[in-house]
């Protein structure tokens, strides 16, 4: 069965705080991908990596990194983080069929 | 003119009736396209994909695709108050290769018993 964890369910920070968001997918996919889920605006591609080690930026990169050392982690950073990041965070993979599968999500507030 | 396009609803259907549910997106060399059902709180999770013309149907889940009008639909027959929550269509643009896909912000149905 298909999996993909995220290390929080909920997160509260404060503002400049540095926030790491982990996902584990244990499916081998070599595409993984940072998503942010806000109402109105649906789901906008944060950063994705299709190898360990690259990554590229989506749609909304500002304000975030991310690492992928290993094939099922991939991190997200917020470097200094601001209340606008105050979002849902989607980890999802796909093996390249397009079909993607998606972690439980992670609620950030940041006040 | 946004991307990929959804009623955001609420669609609101009776019990045992088929649910309606459309998308239609710009970019006219797209091949790939998902339906994703998403409950109040929780992660998307996949529905099915379609990729070619015309209908693919998956126990009460039918995806119709037509290319030249540019909108994929997904049926929901005998819809049960269990299928309420909001539908997200994707579509995986030309040239994107497997990285990139474009999300509508969905419809929300509610199934009434």
């Amino acid at each position: 069965d298909v999996k993909v964890t995220q290390s929080s369910r909920y997160l509260v920070k404060r503002t400049g705080e540095k926030v790491f968001l982990e996902c584990v997918q244990d499916m081998d996919h070599e595409n993984m991908f940072w998503y942010r889920q806000d109402p109105g605006l649906g789901l906008r591609l944060i950063y994705f990596s299709y190898d360990v080690k690259m990554k590229e930026k989506g749609d909304i990169p500002e304000g975030y990194s991310v690492s992928r050392e290993k094939k099922e982690r991939f991190s997200l950073i917020l470097e200094s983080a601001s209340t606008n990041q105050t979002s849902m965070y989607l980890c999802a993979s796909n093996a390249g069929t397009g079909e993607q599968y998606f972690g439980p999500g992670t609620r950030l507030t940041v006040t | 003119q946004k991307e990929v396009e959804q009623n955001s609803g609420p669609l609101s259907v009776p019990e045992g009736a088929i649910a309606s549910l459309n998308c239609t997106y710009s970019d006219r060399g797209s091949q790939s396209f998902f339906w994703y059902r998403q409950y109040s709180g929780k992660s998307p999770e996949l529905i099915m994909s379609i990729y070619s013309n015309g209908d693919k149907e998956d126990g009460r889940f039918t995806a119709q695709l037509n290319k030249a009008s540019q909108y994929v639909s997904l049926f929901i027959r005998d819809s049960q108050p269990s299928d309420s929550a909001t539908y997200l269509c994707a579509v995986n643009p030309p040239g994107s290769g497997t990285y990139k896909y474009i999300f509508g912000t969905g419809t929300r149905l509610k199934v009434l018993a």
